[in-house]
């Protein structure tokens, strides 16, 4: 089993929909939980850290369920610059020190 | 703001070259990343270091090696670089363990 995985997509969708993303992660003792935003051909870029009571900012709400050992990304009111690959990320198996990142979901908002 | 800056956004090198890959980072941040980023592969760890003089083998190091002589400052060497070296490279520094990690615009080697 992968350490993070994410539904790879693509997932297209109209301007001013909602989406979702959940990614599962296998590591029980895992305490960091990222969401990271990828643009084609550049760096990934810190979007939020995911908290366990769940937490927003703006149009972007993230959670954890620690039970079901996944998080979750929700994008409301998708705007065409949120077309992007969306990547999980967890502190992983071997320790604190290292972030494993998802394969990532690709995201296209279309006019 | 966090930057994380690397040496060039292009290099092409011939097969046997060894290739030097810089990274530096303004924050003062402990930690620091080499990654390598495929397509289908995702992003793979390659090296890290939590301090100055220290490394740590990642997930594929083999014919890489790292050197941090300064704490902002983390290099990256091909040895004798190879065809399947060429990719995409992202360096990337965090404050503490479990933290957040910035990236560097990265590096995009061609090795012909």
């Amino acid at each position: 089993r992968k350490e993070v995985e994410q539904d790879p997509g693509p997932f297209n969708v109209p301007e001013g929909a909602t989406v979702a993303f959940n990614c599962t992660y296998s590591n029980s003792a895992s305490q960091s939980f990222f969401w990271y935003r990828q643009d084609c051909r550049k760096e990934p870029k810190l979007l939020m850290s995911v908290y366990s009571s769940g937490n927003e900012d703006g149009r972007f709400t993230a959670q954890l369920n620690r039970a079901s050992q996944y998080i979750s990304l929700l994008i409301r009111d998708s705007k065409l610059s949120d077309s992007a690959t969306y990547l999980c990320v967890v502190n992983g198996i071997q320790g604190a020190q290292k972030l494993v990142f998802g394969q990532g979901t690709r995201l296209t908002i279309n006019p | 703001d966090v930057k994380v800056t690397q040496s060039s956004r292009y290099l092409v090198k011939r097969t046997g070259e060894k290739v030097f890959l810089e990274c530096v980072q303004d924050m003062d941040h402990e930690n620091m990343f080499w990654y390598r980023q495929d397509p289908g592969l995702g992003l793979r760890l390659i090296y890290f270091s939590y301090d100055v003089k220290m490394k740590e083998k990642g997930d594929i190091p083999e014919g890489y090696s790292v050197s941090r002589e300064k704490k902002e400052r983390f290099s990256l060497i091909l040895e004798s670089a190879s065809t399947n070296q060429t990719s995409m490279y992202l360096c990337a520094s965090s404050a503490d363990w479990g933290w957040e990690q910035y990236f560097g615009p990265g590096t995009r080697l061609t090795v012909t």
